[in-house]
Formats: structure tokens, C-alpha cells, sequence
């Protein structure tokens, strides 16, 4: 089993619409998690971390399941802007590697 | 916005060639990594530096590849005799804390002929 799974997508979302994905994590002794953005040959991206009570920064929220192991994001009102590769990123300590899942592509279309 | 600065962004070197990719952290962060990507991959985990040494390290950083911090500001990562599978974008990270996330550097493209 990958450490961490994404849906490849691509999800094609019109401008305007809310879209959710999630990322799931094999390893329980996670403690840190990410969403991480990423544009086409670009490097990732910080876009928000992930807290155990869930988290929201403008038009995206974030949420954390350890019971079953996954992470969501949502994204409202989707900007033409926000098209590029969502990557899901979890750490088993401070200071420890990234790991990275394969990325989520989401396209949002006029 | 402080960056993480790569050089070179674009390097192409010949099978067997040792290769020097160069980052520049931002000024107060201590931590730092190396990932690399191959195209139409994941990015993976290299290595990751915390205090002048190694403290973490993937099975892809074999002994062909090393890392050093030589006068505390740059941080490179040599490969020593590239192989065609070599060929990925290469990422510095860097981090002020333990805690957070991490800033990437824009990569260096490396093409292995």
C-alpha cells in the first residue's frame, strides 16, 4: 500500500463551484499534515496545513480524520487561478521528511 | 516573500559526469532537504541536513550522492557519476523550525545524456 494516495484526477470544475478530494495515509504514527500546491513544472508550494479540528484559509478548508486515516480539501468558489496539482503531504515527526502522495490535478474551466 | 534560491535552473551532463546542484536556504532556517521528481512522478524524499550533518536519508541517496553546507550558507548536493535514471527536477527545501512546512526552491532540471 502507497504511504499516501491521491485520486489523480483530473477533476474539471466550472468557475464558480465548490470541489472536494481526498488523500489517504497508511501510516498511523503521522503527525503533521499538508496540502501543498503545485503548478505545471513548478515547485510545490505551501498552500495550508492541516490541523487536527479542521482549518479554513479564505475559499479552503482543510480537515484531518486520523480514525480512518484520510485528509480533505475544499475549495469554494473555484478561480480559474486555482487550476494545478493539489499535493497531499504528511510528516511523521517535526523536523522529519515529507512525504509526498502523487497529486490530485484539478482544471477549472470558464 | 524570502526564497529558496537554486542554481543552476536548467544543467545537462553526460553519463558518468559529477554534477553540483547549488541552493541558497533563506538566511535563518535550519533545516534543509533535498527531493527530487521525476517527470510525471511524485516528488520523493533525498536527504534531509540539520546541523552540519546527515540526519535522515532515502534509499535513492546511495553513495553516488552527497551533501555538504561548505561555508554555511550554501547548501549542495553532489552526484558523482550521473546515470541516465539521474534525470528528474531536483528541489531544495528549507525550513526555519521543526514544526512547519517547508519553502521549496524553484529546482534545478537535470538532464543526463
Amino acid at each position: 500500500r502507497k504511504e499516501v494516495e491521491q485520486d489523480p484526477g483530473p477533476f474539471n470544475v466550472p468557475e464558480g463551484a465548490t470541489v472536494a478530494f481526498n488523500c489517504t495515509y497508511s501510516n498511523s504514527a503521522s503527525q503533521s499534515f499538508f496540502w501543498y500546491r503545485q503548478d505545471c513544472r513548478k515547485e510545490p508550494k505551501l498552500l495550508m496545513s492541516v490541523y487536527s479540528s479542521g482549518n479554513e484559509d479564505g475559499r479552503f478548508t482543510a480537515q484531518l480524520n486520523r480514525a480512518s486515516q484520510y485528509i480533505s480539501l475544499l475549495i469554494r468558489d473555484s478561480k480559474l487561478s486555482d487550476s494545478a496539482t493539489y499535493l497531499c503531504v504528511v510528516r511523521k515527526a517535526a523536523g522529519n521528511k515529507l512525504t509526498f502522495g502523487g497529486g490530485t490535478r484539478v482544471l477549472v474551466k470558464p | 516573500e524570502p526564497e529558496v534560491t537554486q542554481t543552476p535552473s536548467h544543467q545537462v551532463t553526460q553519463m558518468g559526469q559529477e554534477v553540483i546542484l547549488r541552493c541558497v536556504p533563506i538566511s535563518n532556517h535550519l533545516y534543509f532537504y533535498w527531493y527530487r521528481q521525476i517527470l510525471g512522478q511524485k516528488v520523493e524524499f533525498l536527504v534531509s541536513f540539520y546541523n552540519n550533518e546527515i540526519s535522515e536519508k532515502s534509499e535513492i541517496f546511495d553513495d553516488q550522492f552527497s551533501v555538504e553546507r561548505p561555508d554555511g550558507s550554501n547548501f549542495t548536493l553532489k552526484i558523482r557519476s550521473t546515470k541516465l535514471e539521474d534525470s528528474a527536477m531536483y528541489f531544495c527545501a528549507t525550513g526555519q523550525t521543526a514544526n512547519y512546512g517547508y519553502t521549496f526552491g524553484s529546482g534545478t532540471r537535470l538532464t543526463v545524456v
